[in-house]
């Protein structure tokens, strides 16, 4: 089976741009988990979702995060506009029921100049 | 709040020698816990958890980790450490079946020969 598919595995953009990450769980799992890993603050919750539903966005730093899922197979997490210090691995998770057992992705590492 | 303390930011063990990476919660109930490893590049994948019953639990790739209520700790354990297991080691809490991990700075152990 196919794991938690993420895009893009890397992203270089400049201060100011859109950016858009992209996410695909696994099937049949019901909870997805954004989630930003940096040196300094490790792995930081940004938003979940149960059913497509956001349950829980307190972790969004700003309003230039916003997250949607518009159906059970995809994700997305857009920064507009960018800063440098959104630099960081992005990770999205899925888990089938509860937040036990997350199953991640491969990350996508964002670099913004 | 909930928290979860890695105490070492950093250990160094030869191949061969045994493993102990310490992790203490701070909850006031016993909480769901796990044990992520990360691989330079990759996402983390799952190690161990421990939900009840046995406070000794086994997981992949020759780790255990044991609860002990009355320290609020949940160390992880291999006997005999392989020059492959050089990774970034998470441990997780959760409250209960409804509320996103949290996820402590992470413990990076290195193996020399």
């Amino acid at each position: 089976d196919a794991g938690v598919i993420q895009s893009p595995r890397h992203e270089v953009t400049e201060m100011g741009q859109e950016v858009t990450l992209r996410c695909k769980p696994i099937s049949g799992h019901d909870y997805l988990f954004w989630y930003r890993q940096t040196m300094m603050r490790g792995l930081e919750l940004l938003i979940y979702f149960n059913n497509n539903v956001p349950i829980d966005d307190s972790g969004m730093p700003e309003d230039r995060f916003s997250a949607k899922m518009p159906n059970a197979s995809f994700s997305t997490l857009k920064i507009q506009p960018s800063e440098p210090r959104d630099s960081a691995v992005y990770f999205c998770a899925s888990s089938q029921q509860g937040p036990g057992e997350l199953f991640f992705g491969e990350g996508s590492r964002l670099t913004v100049l | 709040a909930q928290s979860v303390t890695q105490p070492d930011i950093h250990i160094t063990v030869s191949e061969g020698a045994s493993l102990e990476l310490r992790c203490n919660y701070s909850y006031g109930a016993t909480p769901y816990l796990f044990w992520y490893v990360q691989s330079p590049g990759q996402g983390l994948q799952l190690l161990l958890k421990y939900f009840s019953g046995d406070t000794l639990v086994q997981g992949i790739k020759g780790f255990e980790a044991e609860f002990k209520r009355s320290q609020s700790s949940f160390n992880l354990r291999k006997p005999s450490v392989h020059w492959s297991d050089a990774a970034e080691y998470f441990c997780a809490v959760g409250l209960s079946g409804n509320t996103p991990l949290v996820f402590g700075k992470g413990t990076r152990l290195s193996v020399i020969a």
